[in-house]
């Protein structure tokens, strides 16, 4: 399964929504998708998995949705904490360690 | 608190070899497949290998199969992987994670605890 992630780059402000898109070219068996932040220079940090349930001590701004072959990551209010790489991968289909090309979120 | 400690990384020339270790914690490190995932400068997250909770079953990308070698002591609580022949592009920084399986078999996992990362450099 190819994971295709979209915008590239998202430019915003603190305290604006930041929407995050991850595509995949088949269906993600059970929704199993899983989102991960990874800040500059440090290692990437799970943030979402099986598509909506958030990990252990994830805010709560952070929402993952969808189904099927279309996932989104939510952030509602941007923390200048939360301006990072994000990866989607999927573990729905075997090989499982796919992950898409990531969306930068970036200041404004 | 799961904490994973990768070491071992450093320069070496192309054709040498290194061995990287992850020391976990805070866990029964023997309940779980682990896996090392590595990641070029500038470049995506790319899986390396995994390993079977008693170490008798390994998978690899196909650009290591037979340079690369994972494996575990779980008395230690102790992941490796030995890294023969390398070449330029394996240039990264090396990541051990936890794997957090959701079924088995066919192996289905997401990585729910990442160590820091060491960087291996090979150059020519």
């Amino acid at each position: 399964i190819v994971l295709t992630q979209s915008p590239g780059t998202l430019s915003l402000s603190p305290g604006e929504r930041a929407t995050l898109f991850c595509r995949a070219n088949q269906t993600v068996s059970s929704n199993y998708l899983a989102w991960y932040q990874q800040k500059f220079g440090q290692a990437p940090r799970l943030l979402i998995y099986d598509a909506s349930s958030r990990a252990t001590g994830i805010p709560n701004r952070f929402s993952g949705s969808g189904s099927g072959t279309d996932f989104i990551l939510t952030i509602t209010r941007l923390e200048p904490e939360d301006f990072a790489v994000y990866y989607c991968q999927q573990y729905g289909s075997s090989p499982p360690e796919t992950f898409g090309q990531g969306t930068k979120v970036e200041v404004k | 608190e799961v904490q994973l400690v990768e070491s071992g990384g450093g320069l070496v020339q192309v054709g040498g070899s290194l061995r990287l270790s992850c020391a976990a914690s805070g866990f029964g490190f023997g309940n779980y497949w682990m896996t090392w995932v590595r990641q070029a400068p500038g470049k995506v997250l790319e899986w390396v290998a995994n390993i079977k909770q008693d170490g008798n079953e390994k998978w690899y990308v196909d650009s290591v199969k037979d340079r690369f070698t994972i494996s575990r002591d779980n008395g230690k609580s102790s992941l490796y992987l030995q890294m023969d022949s390398l070449r330029a592009e394996d240039t990264a920084i090396y990541y051990c994670a936890r794997a957090k399986e959701v079924s088995s078999p066919p192996l289905l996992y997401y990585f729910d605890y990442w160590g820091q990362g060491t960087l291996v450099t090979v150059s020519s």
